[in-house]
């Protein structure tokens, strides 16, 4: 079974730029979470999503982070505009609803914002 | 506060050494535990769930205790290949990690 995809999975862009980072969830998973990690603070959760909608957005650190899941099986992470903090890996993540169920990383974004 | 706090680490230990990990978390609410492994640079990966009797996966063993809202992980005879960071988890709706703990085993 294909596990969470995520792209892309290395962006280097300028400061001021837009950038989106897409999540394809496990087919059947009901649940989508959107984690940032850095050294400094570790494995932030960022926004989580229950059959597309969003529940949970209080880890979105500023107005400038937005994300949707229009459908089941596709989730987008936008930054607009970006700056040399948010260099980070971004970590898409599904389960099944539930919360005892385990959830599944995708293999992450890796974004620097030079 | 963190919500899911842990030792902070790192612990270097010799191959064959046991290790204790230990998780707190302030949530009572939560209601499922995990303990995953991260390898450098790779995704975070399930090692176990834990549970309230406490369980065992051959070398690991995984204990919590709600009343102290305390998880542990023990790794018995630990190798080489043991060496990644743990990083514990709690769920209630949504999933929160604590910011792990490094672990190097040296031969």
């Amino acid at each position: 079974d294909a596990g969470v995809i995520q792209s892309p999975r290395h962006e280097v862009t300028e400061m001021g730029q837009e950038v989106t980072l897409r999540c394809k969830p496990i087919s059947g998973h009901n649940s989508l979470f959107w984690y940032r990690q850095t050294m400094m603070r570790g494995l932030e959760l960022l926004i989580y999503f229950n059959n597309n909608v969003p529940i949970d957005d209080s880890g979105m650190p500023e107005d400038r982070f937005s994300a949707k899941m229009p459908n089941a099986s596709f989730s987008t992470l936008k930054i607009q505009p970006s700056e040399p903090r948010d260099s980070a890996v971004y970590f898409c993540a599904s389960r099944p609803t539930g919360p005892g169920n385990t959830i599944y990383f995708g293999e992450g974004s890796w974004l620097t914002v030079v | 506060r963190k919500e899911v706090e842990q030792d902070p680490g790192p612990f270097n230990v010799p191959e064959g050494a046991t290790v204790a990990f230990n998780c707190t978390y302030s949530n009572s609410a939560s209601q499922s535990f995990f303990w995953y492994r991260q390898d450098c640079r790779k995704e975070p990966k399930l090692l176990m769930s834990v549970y309230s009797s406490g369980n065992e996966d051959g070398r690991f063993t995984a204990q919590l205790n709600r009343a102290s809202q305390y998880i542990s992980l023990l790794i018995r005879d630990s190798k080489l290949s043991d060496s990644a960071t743990y990083l514990c988890a709690t769920s209630y709706d949504k999933v929160i990690f604590g910011p792990g703990t490094s672990l190097s085993v040296i031969p």
